[in-house]
């Protein structure tokens, strides 16, 4: 697995492009999954959520697709604008705790 | 709706001083709320989790007598950093669930910077 450190993985796009930012999560008896985004300073934002059940669910610009086989997670965002440059967190929830993924560092670029 | 504010949002202190953060939920009532810390570049990491009108319960490794967590009523929480010392230097953010025990989503404030000298 992916050392803590200092150095988040990071994805650089062009502006435009589509965005997919992955996500291993480690309990398989995690219920409910979701996406956040952090910008430098700030809080984290809830982009979008999924449940075990499910294995796709769209909202505006983002996808959310969930493989419960590998316990992986993946957030794909549609036509990235700068705006969407920020740090990226998946998080599981069992027994109402989350417990938050290392994130992604997005970079777009005009 | 669902809005959650920090106070403050920094603070600097010398090092054996005791630091107060406040969080509010503005805009409905918080049965439950959380503690995390993070550190540049890393992740979220979950401190405690504190129900109105009980005590936190806290994490694996977070002394309780370092961070004091009151939940008296069900719109805010305080997370009191005691006797602070520069390792204790991170970014301070809660969040707030309407339910007991956290299983309707989590709404987060905006995070409070904490140095200490």
């Amino acid at each position: 697995g992916e050392s803590v450190g200092l150095h988040l993985p990071t994805l650089s796009v062009q502006e435009g492009d589509n965005s997919i930012i992955n996500c291993a999560y480690s309990n398989s008896a995690s219920d409910y999954f979701i996406w956040y985004k952090q910008e430098s300073g700030k809080g984290p934002q809830f982009i979008i959520d999924i449940r075990s059940n499910m294995d796709k669910r769209q909202g505006q610009r983002v996808t959310v697709l969930l493989n419960k086989t590998v316990k992986h997670l993946s957030l794909q965002i549609a036509a990235t604008q700068p705006g969407d440059s920020a740090v990226y967190f998946c998080a599981e929830n069992l027994s109402s705790t989350l417990t938050f993924g290392k994130g992604t560092m997005l970079l777009v670029s005009p | 709706g669902a809005v959650v504010s920090q106070h403050p949002s920094w603070v600097i202190c010398k090092s054996g001083t005791s630091v107060k953060i406040e969080c509010r939920s503005l805009d409905f009532q918080a049965t439950t709320m959380f503690w995390y810390r993070q550190f540049p570049k890393q992740s979220l990491m979950l401190m405690a989790t504190s129900n109105e009108g009980s005590k936190a319960t806290y994490e694996q490794g977070v002394e309780k007598d370092k961070f004091l967590i009151n939940h008296a009523s069900l719109t805010l929480s305080t997370l009191t950093v005691t006797s602070a010392h520069p390792e204790d230097s991170s970014f301070y953010i809660c969040s707030a669930s309407r339910s007991r025990g956290g299983t309707d989503t989590q709404y987060f404030g905006p995070g409070t910077r904490l140095t200490v000298l």
